[in-house]
């Protein structure tokens, strides 16, 4: 168990409908980044965020949107959903202090399989 | 091109050691971490190596580090069937957003 936790695990939706999943980081970590995992694009990082705020954007598209919370939970908002959204979605987190190691380790969640219909 | 490269299947034997590998162009990488997915399952981290380090054992886990030639491996020693899994190499510098994984390695043990 990472200590990351992802809701819900699995969800089938129809497309062009609006899904969000919610992530909960491990106690202290700081930072949240967002990951998608398919079988053609391999894993992709999507979005960080640390403490609240956006911090990087990586291959995330414009129908998907993310935020962090005060308590630091975050979620990941997908819209307007195509066949091709059909993915595991990873969440993780780290404390996210450069220049240590374990600052720097980010952990992962289980996961949240999303499949559009 | 891919930044970091992996072979895509290893088979093994129970009781032999399997050794992953994996390639990375960046020169600047400073992290180096090796994931296990088992089917079904999130990401779990195993092992990581800072890019100082040229080996790093943890029981069955050994990992190699060739800076020169950016080619790190995992080996894993008596390998059983509970190892058969997707195993991913990363690296990144100091921002984990710059993070980068190979396309993973199918483990397969065969009893």
């Amino acid at each position: 168990d990472s200590g990351v936790t992802q809701t819900p695990k699995h969800l089938i939706t129809a497309t062009g409908q609006r899904v969000t999943l919610r992530c909960s980081p491990r106690s202290g970590d700081l930072s949240v980044y967002w990951y998608q995992q398919s079988l053609d694009q391999g894993l992709q990082f999507l979005i960080q965020y640390y403490n609240g705020e956006e911090r990087a954007k990586g291959n995330i598209l414009e129908r998907f949107s993310a935020q962090q919370f005060p308590d630091l939970h975050s979620e990941l908002n997908l819209s307007s959903l195509e066949l091709g959204d059909s993915a595991l979605y990873f969440c993780a987190s780290s404390v996210d202090f450069p220049g240590t190691l374990s600052g720097n380790t980010i952990y992962f969640g289980e996961g949240s399989w999303l499949t559009v219909v | 091109g891919e930044d970091v490269e992996q072979s895509l299947f290893l088979s093994v034997r129970e009781g032999d050691s399997s050794v992953i590998n994996c390639t990375y162009t960046d020169s600047s990488s400073t992290y180096l971490y090796w994931y296990k997915q088992e089917p079904g399952a999130g990401l779990q981290l195993l092992t990581y190596i800072f890019s100082n380090m040229d080996m790093k054992q943890d029981q069955r886990l050994t990992v190699l580090l060739n800076k020169k030639d950016k080619h790190l491996s995992l080996r894993i020693a008596d390998t059983q069937t509970g190892d058969s899994a997707i195993y991913f190499c990363a690296e990144t510098q100091s921002n984990n957003n710059d993070m980068r994984f190979g396309a993973g390695t199918r483990l397969t043990v065969k009893p």
